[in-house]
């Protein structure tokens, strides 16, 4: 068991440009979430994959925010036109069909 | 709608005192999951418990406690002998599925800061 792992760590985009973080769950587990998690706030739902069927993306903040999970592995978040306002840490976490999630180390993303 | 609230921002003890973090929780479901996670300094949300709404037993396991009231709608968790490795920041969460299948939602966490 290798953990969620999420990459890069940090990124530091200009404000209008398009980011793309990647996470890649534990191997046997079929439920991928992404959360938000501004300073002094706990994580925020965004989104839920169920192998790779997005089964809830009415949390996703703006139609900038989309994610994508091709093959039921790895999943990707990208927002485009990035605004100030986006910066925060991008988790991800994984579970298998019943049971905990297990969360990665987050993306931190600064937007300048 | 789901609500967690954590009301205690932050809490500093000396080490080896006794520490409770309260959760008080809103929700319509009748059938509900609560958990607590731990995010370190190092910032990854290590999972400590998971209760439904059927069990309304209280919890134990080595240094941390767990009070599960329903008529309170509150799950209060309490480090025994604190220690300064318990510093942290304390989320209290509901979903109402067991495997949180519609996203946890979170409370804004409770700073712990134990002082040696």
């Amino acid at each position: 068991d290798t953990g969620v792992s999420q990459d890069p760590r940090h990124k530091i985009t200009k404000r209008g440009q398009n980011v793309t973080f990647r996470c890649d769950p534990i191997s046997e587990h079929n439920r991928l979430y992404w959360y938000r998690q501004t300073l002094g706030q706990g994580p925020e739902f965004l989104t839920y994959f169920q192998n790779e069927a997005q089964l809830e993306k009415s949390r996703l903040l703006s139609d900038r925010f989309s994610a994508e999970r091709p093959k039921g592995s790895f999943s990707t978040l990208e927002i485009q036109r990035t605004e100030q306002g986006d910066s925060a840490m991008y988790l991800c976490a994984s579970s298998p069909p019943v049971g905990k999630q297990y969360f990665g180390p987050g993306t931190r993303l600064t937007v300048t | 709608a789901q609500k967690v609230t954590q009301a205690q921002t932050e809490i500093s003890v000396v080490e080896k005192e006794d520490v409770t973090l309260d959760c008080v929780y809103e929700t319509r479901d009748t059938t509900y999951y609560l958990f607590w996670y731990k995010q370190p300094p190092s910032g990854e949300l290590v999972f400590l418990i998971r209760r439904n709404s059927f069990d309304e037993q209280n919890e134990i396991s080595g240094r941390y406690s767990w009070n599960f009231q329903k008529s309170t709608s509150s799950f209060n968790f309490t480090i025994t002998a604190s220690q300064v490795v318990d510093s942290a920041v304390y989320f209290c969460a509901l979903s109402y599925s067991g495997g949180g299948a519609d996203g946890l939602t979170f409370g804004k966490g409770t700073h712990l800061i134990i002082q040696p």
